[in-house]
């Protein structure tokens, strides 16, 4: 399989307890993305990186969410202290930035319940 | 991005053509039409894009009026498969600010 990898696909975690997700981009693709999706609302940006840096995050990225992308390939994002309002999907998605740029592709999402 | 504007649901009958129609009437002249479905609980998938040509591929087919505030995707002969939330998002192509802003889509439900 060639698409975008996510990993954990589900996760349940304690209230109060840290969790990371890590994705795997398109091979050679350069620019990769984190959105957030709760019921019943379209996926919401989160941050994206143009291989390793961060170049834009969202006000929804709180001081509790920190994602990096060290080598310019894999990324992850972590949650520290996490509250129920953290349960959603986090999808990540990737792209190959080339002049006009190209289209973003998903994953299937990391789903995250907070207990 | 610029604002778009989609019903909250459709129905289809199955074989049946299901034409989804999207308002976009602030787009940008540098903002492409893009269209992403979601089956339910998986990641968005890609169907297509445009900019002012009709443009189709296996999925569907994108028609994009003359002045490019509105347009409809059709996929041509549904399947139950294609229950999906639909999005229709504009958005520049490329550039720093190059990211997708999704509304809440299009739910259509195709009949048997």
């Amino acid at each position: 399989d060639t698409g975008v990898s996510q990993d954990p696909r589900h996760k349940i975690t304690k209230r109060g307890q840290n969790v990371t997700f890590r994705c795997d981009p398109i091979s050679e693709h350069n620019r990769l993305y984190w959105y957030r999706q709760t019921l019943g609302q379209g996926p919401e940006f989160l941050t994206y990186f143009q291989n390793e840096a961060q170049l834009e995050k969202s006000r929804l990225l709180s001081d509790r969410f920190s994602a990096e992308r060290p080598k310019g390939s894999f990324s992850t994002l972590e949650i520290q202290r996490t509250e129920q309002g953290d349960s959603a999907m986090y999808l990540c998605a990737s792209s190959l930035a080339q002049g006009s740029g190209n289209t973003i592709y998903f994953g299937e999402g990391s789903w995250l319940t907070v207990v | 991005d610029a604002k778009t504007t989609q019903p909250t649901s459709m129905d289809c009958a199955e074989g049946r053509a299901a034409n989804l129609p999207c308002n976009h009437s602030t787009i940008s002249g540098n903002e492409y039409v893009y269209w992403y479905r979601q089956i339910h609980s998986q990641g968005p998938q890609y169907i297509i894009h445009g900019l002012k040509n009709n443009e189709t591929n296996e999925m569907a087919s994108l028609i994009i009026t003359e002045d490019r505030k509105s347009s409809t995707l059709i996929l041509p002969h549904a399947t139950l498969r294609d229950t999906a939330v639909y999005y229709c998002i504009a958005s520049a192509r490329g550039g720093s600010n190059y990211k997708l802003t999704f509304g809440k889509g299009t739910l259509l439900t195709v009949n048997p």
